[in-house]
């Protein structure tokens, strides 16, 4: 079975700076999809970015990027110039291409960004 | 545009009371919808997910059940709430098309006293 492991609980960053969440996953597949989601203290559950398996190149959203690296089956969200609005919950998820399985999400990392 | 609407957003319940949490989606047809709940502090647990009306597979067995009546609404019930039953209850959809995003409500903080 397909496992997500982020292995920071927490993390914290200075406003202005750029912080990075770590994320691996365990899967045998070849054509797959990542997603990092945020939870900000609303708990409204927000897709921040989503990186396609067979793609190379690495997704971008405005301040938040992810670095794919498939052979190492690493998938981590780099956020920079940090805003306080940025504080929340970030959790990875997995989903296999066309499957009937579910997403699978990680534990989910505690981001606390400091004035 | 697609949007999905979940209610109450707040509800406290007495142990053995029943529940009924509604989820519809609004601007889509044919989605698969989905309850997860999340403990305080702890990830997202899958509870349930339907791919069509009166389709339902239960992922964790418990005091829940899960009911789908029409395409785009989802209920999530229990005949007799649990103290354990307390948490944060997400209704989500996505597309059939496989590994598209998943869309979440706004989530129903449910606390059995």
């Amino acid at each position: 079975a397909q496992t997500v492991t982020q292995s920071q609980p927490e993390m914290s960053v200075q406003e202005a700076e750029t912080v990075t969440l770590s994320c691996t996953y365990d899967t045998s597949e070849s054509d797959y999809y990542l997603f990092w989601y945020k939870q900000p203290p609303s708990r409204q559950m927000i897709l921040v970015i989503r990186q396609e398996a067979y793609k190379q190149q690495n997704a971008t959203e405005n301040r938040f990027s992810v670095n794919f690296q498939k052979a190492a089956k690493s998938f981590s969200l780099k956020i920079s110039d940090s805003q306080l609005g940025d504080a929340a919950m970030y959790f990875c998820a997995y989903i296999r291409r066309g499957g009937s399985e579910k997403l699978v999400f990680g534990k989910g990392t505690k981001l606390t960004v400091n004035p | 545009s697609q949007t999905i609407h979940q209610w109450p957003a707040t509800l406290v319940q007495p142990v053995g009371s029943p529940l009924s949490l509604e989820c519809t989606v609004e601007g889509t047809s044919n989605p698969n919808l989905y309850w997860y709940r999340q403990a305080a502090g702890r990830g997202l647990q899958l509870l349930f997910y339907s791919v069509g009306i009166g389709q339902i597979s239960s992922e964790v067995p418990q005091n829940l059940s899960a009911s789908r009546p029409q395409d785009r609404q989802f209920i999530l019930s229990s005949k007799k709430l649990l103290l354990s039953d307390s948490g944060f209850y997400l209704c989500a959809w996505d597309s059939r098309q496989g590994g598209e995003k998943l869309f979440f409500g706004s989530g129903t903080q449910l606390s059995v006293l």
